[in-house]
């Protein structure tokens, strides 16, 4: 089966501050990738996605850094607001088909 | 509000009862997906209908059986559970064609006592 692991469960930061939520998978021809967060109470949410033939995506306050070699994904949150503590999942997708595969997510808290 | 309703929000039920989970998708979309997401764990795929046709079931146990009597609609039905099926119970849907990814509901939070 697929491996999609979060280097830490719990991330704490400043209002204001800028997160990185980091994301590892293993299969080396998985070509697609989403950021989710889910607030509680709430189901996963679409932040963004990224496919293998970019290494960098921005969008509003979010960009997703991909790198390939060490089939890692990282999420960076700009400035940083209340409203964005939730856990976080990646999720990739080989392309063989429409599943995905979810990382155990990362619980991100902001401190005002 | 997502595209993807699911009822109900809250559900206890016993061990001997039956009962089903409802899930709607309004976005026109061509393959739906049940959930499960238990504490700590990756979201784990239970069944998948692309197109009404069931096409994957990963050894989910007999006690849960899904139903999709049409693309916009899907049922999981539940009978003799056990308490470790206490989780939140998450439907999504997808354009298969469309190469993205889901948009999921906002579940059904599960207590087996």
């Amino acid at each position: 089966g697929e491996s999609v692991g979060l280097h830490l469960p719990t991330l704490s930061v400043q209002e204001g501050d800028n997160s990185i939520i980091n994301c590892a998978y293993s299969n080396s021809a998985s070509d697609y990738f989403i950021w989710y967060k889910q607030e509680s109470g709430k189901g996963p949410q679409f932040i963004i996605d990224i496919r293998s033939n970019m290494d960098k995506r921005q969008g509003q306050r979010v960009t997703v850094l991909l790198n390939k070699t060490v089939k890692h994904l990282s999420l960076q949150i700009a400035a940083t607001q209340p409203g964005d503590s939730a856990v976080y999942f990646c999720a990739e997708n080989d392309g063989s088909g429409n599943q995905f595969y979810f990382g155990t997510g990362t619980s991100l808290t902001v401190i005002p | 509000e997502t595209g993807v309703t699911q009822t109900p929000r809250h559900l206890v039920m016993g061990m001997t009862n039956k009962k089903s989970l409802k899930c709607e998708q309004h976005l026109g979309h061509n393959a739906m997906y049940w959930y499960k997401q238990s504490a700590k764990k990756p979201l784990e795929l239970m069944f998948v209908y692309s197109l009404e046709e069931r096409v994957e079931n990963n050894s989910v146990p007999s006690r849960f059986s899904p139903e999709c009597p049409n693309s916009s609609h899907l049922f999981l039905h539940l009978h003799t559970l056990q308490p470790e099926d206490s989780a939140l119970y998450l439907c999504a849907s997808s354009q298969v064609q469309d190469g993205y990814g889901y948009t999921f509901g906002s579940g059904t939070r599960l207590t087996v006592v």
